[in-house]
């Protein structure tokens, strides 16, 4: 059975790096019928994504936050990660790790639970 | 960037009722949507991929269409439980977007 658990820091100080790890069971996140990636809704808000890994190799990020966010894997835990360094406020939000579809996806999409990050002093 | 436009932003309805939701992309996408329903305090959960493909396990009454920029979420038989926020997404081209979403209210 598929699940993504993103266990997450709850507090994170201005200006700091937000940390956030995901640990897939289920699935490979090595394969090619899919985009790991990584969404976050602020209170209140919409969906935005953040940004994707596929195949463990290739990143891709959304415009807006490009200067501040890295995603990265880890294949011998299967685990996918992302930084977002220089925090604030703004950056107060429900973060989910997702497997997305890509073009050609034989499967479906999957969130994980989600967790809340408030950036607060 | 693909703009994903979601009409209309709210919705009230009552159970029994059919609504139909519209998702519109600023430029070809061809059937690379995604639809998730998302109930407050909880993760999105996938209704209907590749356009008009239904999730397993989603009841029948749930449908989608479309290809191209245009694409369509019908809910046929409204239950309590639809009752909630629905999200478009693309995924025919990084990076990937969001429409607004859709409440739907009673």
């Amino acid at each position: 059975q598929l699940q993504l658990q993103e266990p997450g820091p709850g507090l994170v100080q201005p200006s700091e790096t937000l940390s956030l790890t995901c640990t897939v069971s289920g699935d490979s996140i090595s394969s090619t019928d899919y985009s790991w990636a990584w969404i976050r809704q602020p209170p209140g808000k919409g969906l935005e994504w953040i940004g994707s890994i596929y195949k463990s190799v290739s990143s891709y990020y959304t415009t807006s936050l490009r200067s501040r966010v890295t995603i990265s894997a880890d294949t011998s835990k299967n685990q996918f990660s992302l930084k977002l360094t220089s925090v604030t406020a703004a950056d107060t939000a429900v973060y989910y790790c997702a497997r997305l579809l890509v073009v050609g996806s034989r499967g479906s999409p999957y969130w994980g639970q989600g967790t809340l990050v408030t950036v607060s002093s | 960037d693909v703009q994903m436009t979601q009409s209309p932003s709210s919705l009230s309805a009552s159970v029994g009722d059919r609504v139909t939701i519209t998702c519109r992309a600023s430029q070809d996408i061809k059937y690379y949507l995604a639809w998730f329903q998302q109930r407050p305090g909880k993760a999105p959960k996938s209704l209907i991929y590749a356009a008009s493909t239904l999730e397993s396990g989603v009841p029948s009454r749930f449908s989608g269409s479309g290809s191209g920029t245009d694409f369509t979420l019908t809910i046929n038989s409204l239950q309590p439980e639809d009752f909630a926020t629905y999200f478009c997404q693309q995924y025919n081209f990084y990076p990937y977007t969001f429409g607004q979403g859709t409440k739907l209210e009673i």
